[in-house]
């Protein structure tokens, strides 16, 4: 099992629909969960973190966590085709004795007009 | 500050050939990072320093790489006799202690053996 999961995708959405991305993960003792996007050929790009139970927002991104599911999942509202990425998901945790972000393999999100 | 610099951008080499990448963190940030990223998937921990030390590194690093952070200032990332598998994005991101608010990349270095 991986430590973090994610669909790959592409997930298509029309303009001004809701984006859903989900990330499951194998450690229960992960306090700090992000997501982060990641344009073709750039490097990752902090959007959200999220350390409690529940919903968090920012503008068009809500983060949610389910601690006892092992879940998270990034909500983009109104999506417009300049959110078309991949969103990799990264979850702090303890594997091989340090602490240290551990990523999943991306979901890739088309946005299309 | 400008965040997170890496050098250079891109590298082509001939396979067996040494290459050897540079990274300068965030100033205040005394933890760094060097991830290692192939097309379609997550970025993957290649080492961790805290200050000058190397706390760990992963087991995806073979005897071929090696990284240093002298003064616990920049860092380098060396591979030694390159082969085509070393193709990748690697990527230097930087944190301070304590700060669990995720880390800052740096713009990454595209390696190309060829």
């Amino acid at each position: 099992q991986k430590e973090v999961e994610q669909n790959s995708g592409p997930l298509s959405v029309p303009e001004g629909a809701i984006a859903s991305l989900n990330c499951t993960y194998s450690d229960r003792g992960s306090q700090s969960f992000f997501w982060y996007r990641q344009y073709s050929g750039k490097s990752p790009e902090l959007i959200m973190s999220i350390y409690s139970n529940g919903d968090k927002e920012d503008g068009r991104f809500t983060a949610q966590l389910n601690k006892a599911s092992q879940y998270v999942s990034l909500l983009i509202r109104d999506s417009q085709p300049s959110d078309s990425a991949t969103y990799l998901c990264a979850v702090w945790g303890f594997a091989g004795g340090y602490n240290k972000l551990i990523f999943g393999a991306g979901t890739r999100l088309a946005v299309h007009p | 500050d400008t965040g997170v610099s890496q050098d250079p951008r891109h590298k082509i080499t001939k396979r067996g050939q040494n290459v050897t990448f540079r990274c300068d963190p965030i100033s205040e940030h005394n933890r760094l990072y060097w991830y290692r990223q192939t097309l379609g998937q997550g970025p993957e921990f290649l080492t961790y320093f805290q200050n000058e030390a190397q706390l760990e590194k992963s087991r995806l690093l073979s005897d071929r790489f090696s990284a240093e952070r002298p003064k616990g200032s920049f860092s380098t990332l060396e591979i030694q006799r390159t082969e085509q598998g070393d193709s990748a994005m690697y990527l230097c991101a930087s944190s301070s202690q304590g700060d669990s608010d995720g880390y800052t990349f740096g713009s990454g270095t595209r390696l190309t053996v060829v």
